[in-house]
């Protein structure tokens, strides 16, 4: 079992839809999860971290967190042409929960 | 915010040769950095974790003499390519940990340089 999964897509989804990303890990302990965005070429960047079970919004982004199903999730609201881009999970694991490993990302399309 | 500033951006090398990627921290000091390697349409590979003033230490399947790890200062970290091969061609990131900061705001990546090796 790999230690971060998701689905890869692509996931292509109409402007101004709602686009929802999906991703499990294998750590129960693990504590501390991200949401990174990465356009071709380029390095990850921030969108999004979350610790605590439940949601967490930020804009038109939404994390979600579930540790009982080790299960986390994005929401992206009113998805732009911009948008468009690998959306990488990552989640802090090992001693003190210092190395992030990351997912192998899911592609997302948002058609104009 | 916090800023890693990653040199070169690319390059091109010949096969054999050693190449030599930097990774700064330029607003904080970071006892630990990252290096990752993400070949294309791929995640990112956690390759290994660099301590300053200590050994690195190197994920499983990396050859710990291949790629060479220096963190001899706070706001610097080096990863040498020896003896570059073609299937070292990829796009390798470091990212730091800001120490100052609490979890996860704490991991800033750097840009990445992409070698090709020929």
């Amino acid at each position: 079992q790999k230690e971060v999964e998701q689905n890869s897509g692509p996931l292509s989804v109409p402007e101004g839809a709602i686009a929802s990303l999906n991703c499990t890990y294998s750590d129960r302990g693990s504590q501390s999860f991200f949401w990174y965005r990465q356009y071709s070429g380029k390095s990850p960047e921030l969108i999004m971290f979350i610790y605590s079970n439940g949601d967490k919004e930020d804009g038109r982004f939404t994390a979600q967190l579930n540790k009982a199903s080790q299960y986390v999730s994005l929401l992206i609201r009113d998805s732009q042409p911009s948008d468009s881009a690998t959306y990488l999970c990552a989640v802090n694991m090992g001693p003190g929960g210092f190395k992030t490993i990351f997912g192998a990302g899911t592609r997302l399309f948002v058609k104009a | 915010g916090a800023v890693v500033s990653q040199h070169p951006s690319w390059v091109i090398c010949k096969s054999g040769t050693s190449v030599k990627i930097e990774c700064r921290s330029l607003d904080f000091q970071a006892t630990t950095m990252f290096w990752y390697r993400q070949f294309p349409k791929q995640s990112l590979m956690l390759m290994a974790t660099s301590n300053e003033g200590s050994k690195a230490t190197y994920e499983q399947g990396v050859e710990k003499d291949k790629f060479l790890i220096n963190h001899a200062s706070l706001t610097l970290s080096t990863l040498t390519v020896t003896s570059a091969h073609p299937e070292d061609s990829s796009f390798y990131i470091c990212s730091a940990r800001d120490t100052g900061l609490r979890g996860g705001l704490g991991y800033t990546f750097g840009s990445g340089t992409r070698l090709t090796v020929v």
